[in-house]
């Protein structure tokens, strides 16, 4: 079975800095998607970025990016220019046959 | 990508009650799942429903305590049945195509007394 892992269960950040988030999985499946998810305290789960194993090119879209290593099974999202609306928990995730995993989150905080 | 609602957002039930949560989605969906959370928490999926054949639960899940049906490509409902304060919880509803993302609902957050 998939696992997918969340080292850091919190981490903070000043507003306008940089922040990376770690992700690792564990898989035999060659093709697969990868997906950070946002949780605010509104509860909504809101995609944040995904990303199809078989594409090399990192995904990015605005100031979020992450840095994809298939070889090494990691999966991290870098959030440039943070601001106090990303304060959230940010939820790494596997899918493959339509099934999602969830790693155990990281709490981040953005601070003025 | 889709819009998904759930009703009710919250209720207050007493033990040995059944609660029914639906999920609607504003577009057909080849996929419908449902999930339990715990506040502060990830996300444990219950089952997949499946359109028009019973729904595959994942290990610890089992159909007399989590009903699911799936009458359409846009609708699910969930039950949780004979409550217990163990089954408070946040349940989410999500879907999606078979290869692609996975929206979610608000959530139901559900007290048990």
């Amino acid at each position: 079975a998939q696992t997918v892992t969340q080292s850091q269960p919190e981490m903070s950040v000043q507003e306008a800095e940089t922040v990376t988030l770690s992700c690792t999985y564990d898989t035999s499946e060659n093709n697969y998607y990868l997906f950070w998810y946002k949780q605010p305290p509104s509860r909504q789960m809101i995609l944040v970025i995904r990303q199809e194993a078989y594409k090399q090119q990192n995904a990015t879209e605005n100031r979020f990016s992450v840095n994809f290593q298939k070889a090494a099974k990691s999966f991290s999202l870098k959030i440039s220019d943070s601001q106090l609306g990303d304060t959230a928990m940010y939820f790494c995730a596997f899918m493959k046959w339509e099934v999602m995993r969830f790693g155990a989150g990281t709490r981040l905080t953005v601070k003025p | 990508s889709a819009v998904i609602s759930q009703k009710p957002s919250r209720d207050i039930c007493q033990r040995g009650t059944s609660l029914t949560i639906q999920c609607q989605v504003d577009s057909q969906v080849t996929m419908m799942f449902w999930y339990r959370q715990q506040p502060g928490q990830s996300l444990t999926l219950i089952a997949t429903a499946n359109q028009g054949s019973e729904a595959t639960y994942e290990s610890g899940f089992v159909i007399d305590k989590f009903p699911i049906s799936r009458p359409n490509l846009t609708f699910s409902t969930l039950t949780v049945s004979n409550m217990s304060p163990e089954d408070s919880s946040i349940y989410l509803c999500s879907g999606g195509g078979a290869t692609d993302t996975q929206y979610f609902g608000p959530g139901t957050r559900l007290t048990v007394l």
